[in-house]
């Protein structure tokens, strides 16, 4: 799967919205862009995933760019219970795996 | 009901012992996965399952070997365990890749937490 980079964290306050970027400039045609998220001591959550429109779900939002180099995730409201690290992942048709990067850890103040 | 189950969330063993750890998933799903994550944090995929049949194993040491009776259930079996196992163990499921289902997500268990003394 290609690669993508985040920050290594961010902070928000709470109730404002975060928009959490990710880059992957190797993505190719068939990648479809994953967000997942893990909250402390528990394991990943699914957020969204998207090809090349941008979506809307209960949790998030998914921005991709049009030439789907980049995308990012926005959470419009932020609680404390959003802090967490999001990974963003690529996932394409040749390969079974979720590969994990190192993900953004969000911080979301009072 | 938990989606996918795994257990004991706990364990604490000493070197050189074995033990597994058990999955279930009661969503439907036709492949189950292991990952890893170590001390620094980072998820690292061990195995993966496909209707019973094993479809990928990155490089794990002969001492872990996974079995899945059937595709609702993906234990991990561990021998002779070393410190460096010591680690925070993800059990996952997903609709079946090959059907061109990749937009799917992966829904993950709440995780096993192994100590190794």
């Amino acid at each position: 799967d290609a690669k993508t980079t985040q920050p290594n964290s961010m902070e928000s306050n709470e109730e404002e919205p975060v928009h959490l970027p990710c880059n992957h400039s190797t993505i190719s045609g068939t990648d479809y862009i994953h967000w997942y998220r893990q909250l402390p001591s528990q394991g990943p959550e699914y957020v969204i995933h998207g090809l090349t429109s941008n979506v809307n779900n209960r949790m998030a939002s998914l921005a991709i760019a049009e030439d789907r180099k980049s995308s990012t995730l926005i959470l419009h409201r932020a609680t404390l219970r959003d802090a967490a690290v999001y990974y963003c992942i690529l996932r394409n048709n040749a390969g079974n795996m979720l590969t994990f990067g190192g993900g953004t850890r969000l911080m979301v103040k009072p | 009901d938990t989606a996918v189950s795994q257990t004991p969330k706990y364990l604490v063993t000493q070197m050189g012992n074995d033990k597994s750890i058990k999955c279930e998933q009661n969503l439907g799903h036709d492949t189950m996965y292991w990952y890893k994550q170590d001390s620094k944090k980072f998820l690292k995929i061990m195995f993966s399952y496909n209707n019973k049949e094993l479809i990928i194993n990155e490089t794990v040491p002969n001492r872990f070997s996974p079995k899945s009776p059937d595709k609702a259930h993906l234990n991990l079996h561990i021998n002779s365990l070393e410190l460096g196992d010591s680690a925070v163990y993800f059990c996952a499921s997903s609709q079946d890749w090959s059907r061109g289902r990749q937009g799917y997500g992966y829904t993950f268990g709440s995780g096993t937490r192994l100590t190794v003394v």
